[in-house]
């Protein structure tokens, strides 16, 4: 059964420093997304991905953030300067369509980003 | 703006007996209702969704839910539970026709043998 995957499972980073999380969208899905999840708090949706540009980012996902699908396969979330308040769960996902109830979105195991 | 509401942060249940997982939305617009799972060190996992077809949804392994627009409620629920369901459950809501995904806070269900 196809599935999303992301790499690594775990990152340690010290503040300041510059992380990229990897994804691996199932192949033949259009529509890519990053959620993240602070600990004892929501998952939280930071912004959808559809023919090489942002469709939609929330109030989380500032200039300290970007997205990239440099080959085709990866999807990829860069932070910039890390803050301490940037450690969570990140989670990737993917979709064929979007929009409504047949959005099912597809989500990988997560990548706990941990920033010293 | 949409919302979610997971009433019990943790239920513990014997296996054999009922689940209920309670959930209470808000939606300025016609909302689509998801229920997803997660087990340990693993990815979320659609379990069911509301397409307004039904209002008594059907999803895998044997849980269901239903939509009460009276209640804004979509309570997911299961006759027998079994040891395999012990995980993380959220309810998830999203406006029709947006990508977006509005999460619960979760509720983790134990099953105790």
């Amino acid at each position: 059964e196809p599935e999303v995957t992301q790499t690594p499972s775990h990152q340690v980073t010290q503040m300041g420093q510059e992380v990229i999380l990897r994804c691996v969208p199932i192949s033949n899905h259009l529509y890519f997304y990053w959620y993240r999840q602070i600990l004892g708090q929501k998952v939280e949706f930071l912004v959808s991905f559809y023919n090489n540009e942002i469709s939609e980012k929330s109030e989380i996902f500032d200039d300290q953030f970007s997205v990239e699908r440099p080959d085709g396969s990866n999807f990829t979330l860069k932070i910039r300067s890390t803050k301490l308040e940037d450690s969570a769960m990140y989670f990737c996902a993917s979709s064929a369509s979007s929009g409504g109830p047949y959005n099912e979105q597809f989500f990988g195991p997560g990548t706990r980003l941990t920033v010293l | 703006a949409q919302s979610v509401t997971q009433l019990d942060s943790h239920v513990s249940v014997s296996e054999g007996t009922p689940v209920l997982l309670r959930c209470n939305y808000s939606s300025s617009y016609s909302p689509s209702l998801f229920w997803y799972v997660q087990h340990p060190n693993k990815g979320l996992q659609l379990l069911l969704k509301y397409t307004s077809a039904a209002t008594l949804v059907k999803g895998i392994n044997g849980f269901e839910a239903e939509f009460k627009k009276s209640e804004t409620s979509f309570h997911l629920t299961k006759p027998s539970a079994h040891m395999s369901d012990a995980a993380e459950y959220f309810c998830v809501v999203s406006a029709s026709g947006a990508n977006n995904l509005f999460f619960g806070t979760g509720t983790r269900l134990t099953v105790i043998p």
